[in-house]
């Protein structure tokens, strides 16, 4: 099963581009690299996902190297709302299960 | 509108008093997952279920039973709470096992 690695927190100033790194040695083939954001209070939401190379959505960026085993969810300019609690996540769908491990996160804070 | 509602929001129980927790939804998901979020450990994944009928365990099952008679419905049952299952409880649907999940509001559980 896939495990993650992320930075415990980050902090940024309003307008600035934020880049959150998440490490994956152990990602599948068949893996997706999936991020959410989560508020306080709320239930994660799905930010975006990707398989290689670069995605990139309304919201934000994802970049992955050619070996899967990071990947980089980039923001642009920020702003106070993007203060969050930010997951990588990466499923197991090798061995037959749909497990999931989402980690312990990192927690951005946006500066005014 | 899109939704995954859980119910109650809030609940306060005591040691060893049966309660579940209903979790809905409208979107023909097959997959519907539950997790725990505790300080510091992130979302943990207790059970998920893939289609009706079908549950299997996910990272932390001990305390808990799930059931899925219905598509739509999947309730977490805690047959005699302890303490340590004070937590915030989240509900979580996909398409067929997919990554991109939708999450309920949660539910905040004090078991005293």
């Amino acid at each position: 099963l896939a495990k993650t690695t992320q930075p415990i927190s980050m902090d940024s100033y309003e307008g600035q581009e934020v880049n959150i790194t998440c490490s994956h040695n152990n990602i599948a083939t068949n893996d997706y690299i999936t991020w959410y954001q989560q508020f306080p209070s709320q239930g994660p939401r799905f930010i975006i996902q990707g398989y290689k190379t670069k995605v990139t959505n309304e919201v934000a960026s994802l970049f992955i190297p050619a070996d899967r085993k990071s990947s980089t969810l980039s923001l642009p300019r920020v702003s106070l709302s993007d203060t969050a609690v930010y997951y990588c996540l990466v499923g197991d769908r090798t061995s037959g299960t749909y497990k999931y491990i989402f980690g312990t996160g990192t927690r951005l804070k946006v500066l005014a | 509108e899109a939704q995954v509602t859980q119910n109650p929001r809030y609940l306060i129980t005591v040691t060893g008093k049966k309660l579940t927790v209903t979790c809905s939804q409208n979107m023909n998901h097959e997959y519907m997952s539950w997790y725990r979020q505790d300080p510091g450990l992130g979302l943990r994944q207790i059970y998920y279920s893939m289609n009706v009928e079908v549950t299997d365990k996910g990272d932390v099952p001990e305390g808990y039973k799930v059931s899925r008679k219905e598509k739509r419905n999947f309730p977490l049952i805690l047959e005699s709470p302890s303490p340590n299952q004070t937590s915030l409880y989240f509900c979580a649907t996909s398409w067929a096992g997919g990554d991109i999940q939708y999450f309920g509001a949660g539910t905040r559980l004090s078991v005293l």
